[in-house]
């Protein structure tokens, strides 16, 4: 099970936003996933393997952790950033989703 | 550019069928595993089934086992689901995204979904 928090968060544009994700069983091989979801459109790959961007992913977005605490960091707040921020864990079977931040843009 | 395109969503009563279509265009489809994941009206996302580069491994979630068959047609570049004694709670939108296999099993793509209702 992944519990991500908070459930909002309501920030201004130029503001860092740090978004939790704890598994309830430590993931060995930090198989773990971050996917931003915009209104009416499917998921888009950010980090891999806990801390790996993915392609064409700009360098606010970073993640961190190992074990059951993981974090998604964007360093500075844009306006196109409004969406629900998903992790995911990839280690076992099978690969759950964590219930989603909101990002609001104030 | 890697494009996934499904298809085959509607409405359909309970216990009905139904088969989608993940056409896929932009890579070599017969070298990727692929997934399917779906996310009911305004809730998150539940991982369905995904299927090896080759088609010779299935693996499925627990609430479709036994229901929903993944399969795959490399010569054509799509993938499938078909779905059987399809319940109410199989309401959301299906996609099917690609795999990326070099550690762990991430989606790297994403189609669009496709909305499949189940309701009389």
């Amino acid at each position: 099970v992944l519990m991500q928090s908070p459930g909002t968060l309501s920030l201004s544009p130029g503001e860092r936003a740090t978004l939790s994700c704890r598994a309830s069983q430590s993931l060995g091989r930090n198989y773990l996933a971050w996917f931003q979801q915009k209104p009416g459109q499917a998921p888009r790959l950010l980090i891999f393997g806990a801390s790996s961007r993915a392609t064409a992913i700009p360098d606010r977005f970073s993640g961190r952790g190992s074990g059951t605490d993981f974090t998604l960091t964007i360093s500075r707040l844009e306006p196109e950033d409004s969406a629900v921020y998903y992790c995911q864990q990839y280690d076992v079977v099978p690969r759950t989703f964590g219930q989603g931040t909101r990002v609001e843009i104030k | 550019e890697v494009q996934l395109l499904e298809s085959g969503g509607g409405l359909v009563q309970p216990g009905g069928s139904l088969r989608l279509s993940c056409a896929a265009s932009g890579f070599t489809f017969s070298t990727y595993a692929m997934n399917w994941v779906r996310q009911a009206p305004g809730e998150g996302l539940q991982w369905v089934s995904a299927i090896r580069s080759n088609g010779d491994d299935t693996y499925y979630a627990d609430s479709v086992r036994g229901r929903f068959t993944i399969s795959r047609d490399n010569s054509k570049n799509t993938l499938f689901l078909q779905m059987n004694s399809l319940r109410v709670e199989d309401t959301a939108t299906y996609y099917c995204a690609r795999l990326r296999t070099d550690s762990g099993w991430y989606e790297d793509y994403w189609g669009q979904g496709t909305l499949v209702t189940v309701s009389s």
